[in-house]
């Protein structure tokens, strides 16, 4: 069955440190992968999408995001974790057959500690 | 800020009852989708309307309807409310219909409360 995961539902890490929140899927066909971020009582805020080309996609924030199709595995990265960046994200994949819309994973809760 | 604006931002209602949740899109985007955000569920898709004419149905309940009218605003009618009605409704926009390649932008969502 198609799907998207996201395996971890709380990620902490220390300000200043890389991060990293995993997610993998299972499509058809190529995927098209999205990364969304939730801050508290505020709606999605599209970061970055992943549709062919370079593995590694650059998105918002400074965040980037690396797709690598034999692990099928989208996990989206920063180099030095901001307190700020505390908040939940979202991975997402578009589903083959699907008529189009956004399949969400679980989200993952960041916490950047100071 | 997204451009979407969702009206009411939090609604209180009782079991059995009927609401209607609001969403205009941002200027010059044809498509709008409905989500809801549960704890036990997470983020489900319920349904898409591309210029005013349904495009896509994902999770939702016969209960629940949706329609997007000519200034391209929608509305989310749920009744017969029950107990586990109660989440945050998140409307989103985009341009286009819904290429594969397309951003969604949120709104902030309606709290709904049913007790």
């Amino acid at each position: 069955a198609q799907s998207v995961a996201q395996p971890e539902d709380q990620v902490n890490v220390a300000e200043g440190n890389p991060l990293t929140v995993k997610c993998t899927y299972s499509v058809s066909g190529n995927p098209y992968l999205f990364w969304y971020v939730q801050y508290p009582n505020r709606g999605l805020q599209f970061l970055l999408k992943y549709i062919t080309g370079d593995n590694l996609v650059k998105g918002s924030y400074g965040f980037e995001a690396e797709f690598n199709k034999s692990q099928t595995s989208f996990h989206l990265k920063k180099p030095s974790a901001l307190v700020s960046d505390s908040a939940l994200y979202f991975c997402a994949v578009v589903l083959s057959g699907s008529a189009r819309q956004l399949t969400f994973g679980s989200g993952t809760q960041l916490t950047v500690l100071p | 800020d997204s451009g979407v604006t969702q009206t009411p931002k939090h609604l209180i209602t009782a079991t059995g009852q009927r609401v209607t949740l609001r969403c205009s899109p941002r200027s010059g985007d044809l498509s709008v989708y409905w989500y809801q955000q549960s704890l036990d569920q997470g983020l489900q898709f319920l349904i898409q309307y591309y210029n005013g004419e349904e495009r896509a149905k994902g999770n939702i309940l016969e209960r629940f309807s949706a329609q997007q009218f000519p200034d391209l605003h929608s509305e989310l009618n749920l009744s017969s409310l029950e107990l586990g009605d109660s989440a945050l409704y998140f409307c989103a926009s985009s341009l286009g219909g819904g290429t594969k390649n397309e951003k969604l932008f949120f709104g902030s969502g309606t709290q709904l409360s049913v007790l």
